[in-house]
């Protein structure tokens, strides 16, 4: 079974670093896409990118480069979001998704919530 | 970045009718684009890819066409579990662009 399971939720100041985690299971995890998805709160939903485990080649939306990094451990089979310094503007439920090769999201991860405020 | 608009922005309707949900996109994007569903509180659950290709275990009452800009979702005959929000996205061009959502509401 193709489980994508998230890292709990987190709550923040602002300024202060975060790094969220996505652990693949149940398929090949280094032979797909596996991206990020953000809502904020009564909001629709924002692709953010996406990450190839297999060889870490990563693909940021505009909106969302320099403002956090993708990563990956095939290791241990996750793939990572973080930042450096958060705002009070990244309070946000943070999905991960498996990604076909066509790159459709076929499987969910269960949400991160992260709250920045001071 | 393309961009995705839906129609309407929120629609009520009743156990039993057909509705649609239309998805306009800012360029052609030929069949890429990707239904969602997400009930409140969830993650979004993947329906249809490829404009009309159905996922496995969704129900047929679910269906989907449209190429180039301009793309439909049908539900055939609205069950008390398909009151949800739906989501188009367009797989054309990074970034992945969403459309803003349509919300299903019981009337």
């Amino acid at each position: 079974e193709v489980q994508l399971v998230q890292s709990g939720a987190e709550v923040k100041e602002p300024g202060e670093s975060l790094k969220i985690s996505c652990k693949g299971s149940g398929y090949s995890f280094t032979n797909y896409w596996i991206g990020w998805v953000r809502q904020m709160p009564g909001k629709g939903l924002e692709w953010m990118g996406i990450i190839y485990p297999h060889d870490s080649d990563t693909r940021y939306s505009p909106s969302f480069q320099g403002q956090v990094t993708i990563s990956v451990d095939k290791s241990i089979s996750t793939v990572f979001l973080q930042w450096s310094s958060l705002k009070a503007s990244d309070t946000a439920i943070y999905y991960c998704a498996r990604h076909t090769t066509a790159h459709w999201a076929d499987y969910w991860g269960q949400g991160t919530l992260v709250t920045v405020s001071s | 970045d393309i961009q995705m608009t839906q129609s309407p922005s929120s629609l009520s309707a009743s156990v039993g009718d057909r509705v649609s949900f239309t998805c306009r996109a800012s360029q052609s994007i030929s069949t890429y684009l990707n239904w969602y569903q997400q009930k409140l509180g969830k993650a979004p659950k993947l329906l249809m890819s490829a404009a009309s290709s159905l996922q496995s275990g969704v129900p047929s009452r679910f269906s989907g066409s449209g190429s180039g800009t301009d793309f439909t979702l049908t539900i055939s005959s609205l069950q008390p579990e398909d009151f949800a929000t739906y989501y188009c996205q367009q797989t054309y061009n990074i970034p992945y662009t969403f459309g803003q959502g349509t919300q299903l509401e019981i009337k």
